[in-house]
């Protein structure tokens, strides 16, 4: 069965801080990994994606990782900020692995503290 | 338009009542999902539309809820007999195509039965 599992659930972290979230998945066929940031209220939005040939990438403050033969994937925030507060989903692309070609995380929830 | 767009923002509603929750995806796109986010949680898939047809809704937890999307644009869920259980945030998302991972999210529905 796919599925996404991400750890931790939850986590609080002080200001300036940096801290790492995993994904892992059992997703097969892969296509592609993306991190969603979900700010309280608001719908999830994009941070980045992965593909099976990139190991790294960043966008600004966040890095993202991608070990396709382990299946799992990280996201690095550096230099945390109060508005990092958010949840962070990791969401797997399969599109011929079935009808529904996204499998989701359950996320998780940061709270970043002054 | 520029964006997703969801409506209503809220709805509260008295259990046994019939409630539509609508979304607008971004003009184009031709798949669309529907999701349901309870507090704390991830979201979980209900229903996966590409074009006007319904691809996957495998995540519709009983027969009261419904989803059309008659003319490959616009999309409408339908809860019949609303029970307290229902009360979430109903997220729609829109993507270019199947599969292509990045999900364009609108703000939500929030739905209340009391």
């Amino acid at each position: 069965k796919n599925q996404v599992e991400q750890s931790p659930q939850s986590l609080i972290i002080l200001e300036g801080k940096n801290c790492t979230l995993q994904c892992n998945y059992t997703v097969s066929p892969f296509s592609n990994l993306r991190w969603y940031k979900q700010d309280t209220g608001r719908g999830p939005v994009s941070l980045t994606i992965m593909t099976f040939s990139e190991n790294t990438k960043s966008n600004g403050r966040y890095t993202a990782t991608l070990d396709a033969d382990t299946k799992q994937s990280s996201l690095h925030i550096t230099a945390s900020q109060l508005s990092d507060s958010a949840s962070y989903i990791c969401v797997v692309s399969a599109p011929d692995s079935g009808n529904t070609p996204l499998v989701f995380g359950k996320g998780t929830r940061l709270s970043v503290i002054a | 338009g520029a964006g997703v767009s969801q409506t209503p923002s809220n709805k509260v509603t008295e259990k046994g009542k019939y409630v539509e929750l609508r979304c607008d995806p971004i003009s184009g796109h031709t798949a669309l999902y529907w999701y349901r986010q309870s507090l704390g949680q991830g979201p979980e898939f209900l229903i996966y539309f590409q074009g006007t047809g319904a691809a996957d809704d495998s995540g519709l937890p009983n027969d009261r809820f419904f989803a059309v999307r008659p003319e490959g644009s616009v999309s409408t869920l339908k809860i019949q007999r609303t029970e307290r259980g229902d009360s979430a945030v109903y997220l729609c998302a829109s993507s270019p195509n199947r599969g292509s991972g990045e999900l364009f999210f609108g703000e939500g529905s929030r739905l209340t039965v009391l």
